[in-house]
């Protein structure tokens, strides 16, 4: 089974408009950590925001934020205002257990892109 | 640079050939990972090292992969007899320990087996 599912191939915001990124994950480990990056067409992958399984308050960073649902195990990432810069391909990722995991396991990605 | 380094940016090889990408990590980060990124997919993980030793290599395909970390730094990733299929971005990244061990990615290789 897919430890990190993103079911949105491609998404279109408009500029200073919000845009929800979906991401849906699998584990029995009860510690774990939830991560989203951002890889621009030059290909570096940008860490955005963290949230750890027991932190009960959903982690927010400037314009980002993870809408952390723990029940339907989803983190879906939102970014306010959105800005021309932020037309990237986002990734969703899991480290699971959050202390001792080796692996992070990422999804297939969501192409975001900004329209003027 | 105060980032993950990794050289060469792009390689173009022949088809049977031997190859090597280097990763040099963020200065005080024990950890290192490599992964493999092909086109329209996510990062798939390669190997772990903690300190010089890899802790995980699960991630390997076969036995043509192989990598090494001697000193704790810096690491080489080796590609024996390249095939087609290894044409992929291969991303290196360490981990700082905080928050939640994050890793933070280098710019990434980009192989090319022709």
């Amino acid at each position: 089974a897919q430890k990190i599912t993103q079911t949105q191939p491609g998404m279109f915001v408009q500029e200073k408009e919000a845009v929800t990124l979906d991401c849906t994950y699998d584990t029995s480990d009860q510690s774990y950590g939830l991560f989203w990056y951002k890889q621009p067409s030059s290909g570096e992958m940008i860490f955005l925001i963290y949230q750890g399984s027991y932190d009960e308050q959903n982690a927010t960073e400037g314009r980002y934020s993870l809408n952390f649902q723990k029940a339907r195990k989803s983190a879906n990432l939102v970014i306010s205002a959105s800005q021309l810069g932020d037309s990237a391909m986002y990734f969703c990722a899991m480290r699971e257990p959050l202390s001792t995991g080796n692996q992070f396991y990422f999804g297939t990605g969501t192409s975001l892109t900004v329209i003027p | 640079g105060a980032g993950v380094s990794q050289t060469p940016s792009n390689k173009v090889t022949e088809k049977g050939k031997y190859v090597e990408l280097r990763c040099d990590p963020i200065s005080g980060h024990t950890a290192l990972y490599w992964y493999r990124q092909s086109l329209g997919q996510g990062p798939e993980f390669l190997i772990y090292f903690q300190g010089t030793g890899a802790a995980d290599d699960s991630g390997l395909p076969n036995d043509r992969f192989f990598a090494v970390r001697p000193e704790g730094s810096v690491s080489t990733l080796k590609i024996q007899r390249t095939e087609r299929g290894d044409s992929a971005v291969y991303l290196c990244a360490s981990s700082t320990g905080s928050p939640g061990n994050t890793i933070y990615f280098g710019e990434g290789s980009w192989l090319t087996v022709v």
